[in-house]
């Protein structure tokens, strides 16, 4: 049992050129999201999908896309890196969403990105 | 929109010392969660608590949920060095769709 998946670990990118993030659960878990953590500020969710083929804005979403492709996948796009997207992003999957009770997240071992 | 607040930022303890982190929200919560995240990992769920002056323990570690639930409570007993990480409460308010997480309490443990 792999949990959530990410790929890749790092990953350094130039401004103005696109990426996409892959993360991956084998959990059977409905719901999925992606989060940035920056020192000082916790973790941020930046798009979430709370079942397949649903997908949602969270706190920070500008700059990013996202697509469900599947139950088990859910992808994070960057269209053009800017420097502030500089950060640790971090995948994560849940059994339910949040607001259907005792669901904890299960979060990957994470990407760190770097925006030069 | 809804804020978490937790302090302190850091907090440098002798092992064997008691460790406190105190969470606190702009909001009410239906919820709040715990994650532990050592140095270069990822967060890892800890508990979560639901009810009103709702008290949770997990061996050395005391969890605590305000009466009034915009505020919450990590105390951890006796320190040890595996205890090093930075904690997280997460809460989720009433009205919310998703966890608003704080910005962390870093915790290093001095041998």
């Amino acid at each position: 049992n792999a949990g959530v998946t990410q790929t890749p670990k790092f990953q350094v990118l130039k401004t103005g050129q696109s990426m996409t993030l892959q993360c991956a659960q084998d959990m059977n878990h409905n719901s999925m999201y992606w989060y940035r953590q920056d020192p000082g500020m916790g973790l941020r969710l930046i798009y979430y999908s709370a079942s397949e083929g649903t997908t949602d804005k969270g706190e920070v979403p500008n700059g990013y896309n996202v697509s469900r492709l599947n139950k088990r996948e859910f992808s994070l796009r960057l269209e053009s890196a800017a420097p502030s997207q500089t950060s640790v992003y971090f995948c994560a999957s849940s059994e339910y969403p949040p607001r259907r009770g005792d669901s904890p997240l299960h979060f990957g071992n994470g990407t760190r990105l770097t925006v030069t | 929109g809804q804020q978490v607040m937790q302090i302190p930022q850091y907090q440098h303890v002798q092992e064997g010392e008691d460790f406190t982190t105190y969470c606190n929200s702009s909001t009410t919560l239906s919820n709040i969660q715990w994650y532990k995240q050592r140095p270069g990992g990822h967060p890892v769920f800890l508990i979560q608590l639901v009810k009103s002056g709702e008290v949770k323990k997990q061996k050395r570690l005391t969890f605590q949920f305000g009466e009034a639930k915009k505020n919450s409570s990590l105390h951890i007993t006796a320190t040890q060095t595996t205890d090093v990480g930075t904690y997280f409460c997460a809460g989720l308010g009433d009205y919310g769709q998703n966890f608003v997480f704080g910005p962390g309490t870093r915790l290093s443990v001095l041998p």
